[in-house]
């Protein structure tokens, strides 16, 4: 089974520039998770999906972060206009349907950004 | 807020002996536990879970223990081996948030042969 993809592996931009990560979850997860983990800390929830509907986005910041998942399979994150706080690694998890007995997430290898 | 915590930054084990990790969280609705392994330039990787319905669970070398009235958790590896060098992430969920994790900073250990 493939895991989860996503692309770029790194990233380096200017401040003010935008930017946007891909997700590919593994086929049949209906919940996808995009999470920032700034160097040192644990990650953080940005945004949850369920299918193709936004379950959690309270830790977004909307001012310049967006996210969507078209037809409930891939996600793109976008950071519009980059602020140098927002260096850090994307990471993308996914996780089975509900109904099950374990919650576990699947995590990709992460997008690095780094904003100069 | 920081609602998961690990005290320990940095641990180090002989090979061959037990390791611990601990975890704890503020949080009495969380409900569901996990520890994950990640390696630099990768994402982490799933090891183990408990449910709070559980004070323990074992999968081969590792076990997880769940203090609910001390709203503590930890990681013992038995026997310690150099490739479970790497960063452990403790992390935990609950219903109402989706099951959505709530990490700690991780603990790195180092398994020295």
């Amino acid at each position: 089974e493939a895991g989860v993809a996503q692309s770029p592996r790194y990233k380096i931009i200017e401040k003010r520039q935008s930017v946007a990560f891909w997700c590919n979850p593994i086929s049949g997860h209906a919940t996808l998770y995009w999470y920032q983990q700034i160097l040192g800390q644990g990650p953080k929830l940005l945004i949850q999906f369920q299918n193709n509907g936004v379950v959690d986005d309270s830790q977004l910041p909307k001012d310049r972060f967006s996210a969507e998942r078209l037809k409930g399979v891939d996600s793109t994150l976008k950071i519009q206009p980059a602020k140098l706080e927002d260096s850090a690694v994307y990471l993308c998890a996914s996780s089975p349907p509900r109904g099950r007995l374990t919650y576990e997430q699947y995590f990709g290898p992460g997008t690095r950004l780094t904003v100069t | 807020d920081q609602q998961v915590k690990q005290n320990s930054p940095s641990l180090s084990v002989q090979e061959g002996r037990i390791s611990i990790l601990n975890c704890d969280y503020t949080n009495s609705m969380f409900d569901y536990f996990l520890w994950y392994k990640k390696y630099p330039a990768e994402g982490p990787t799933f090891l183990i879970s408990i449910s709070s319905i559980k004070d323990k669970n074992e999968d081969g070398r590792f076990t997880v223990f769940l203090n609910k009235s001390a709203k503590h958790l930890s990681l013992h590896i038995v026997p310690s081996q150099p490739g479970d060098s790497a960063v452990y992430l403790c992390a935990a969920s609950d219903l109402d948030s989706g099951y959505a994790l709530n990490f700690g900073k991780g603990t790195s250990l180092l398994v020295t042969p």
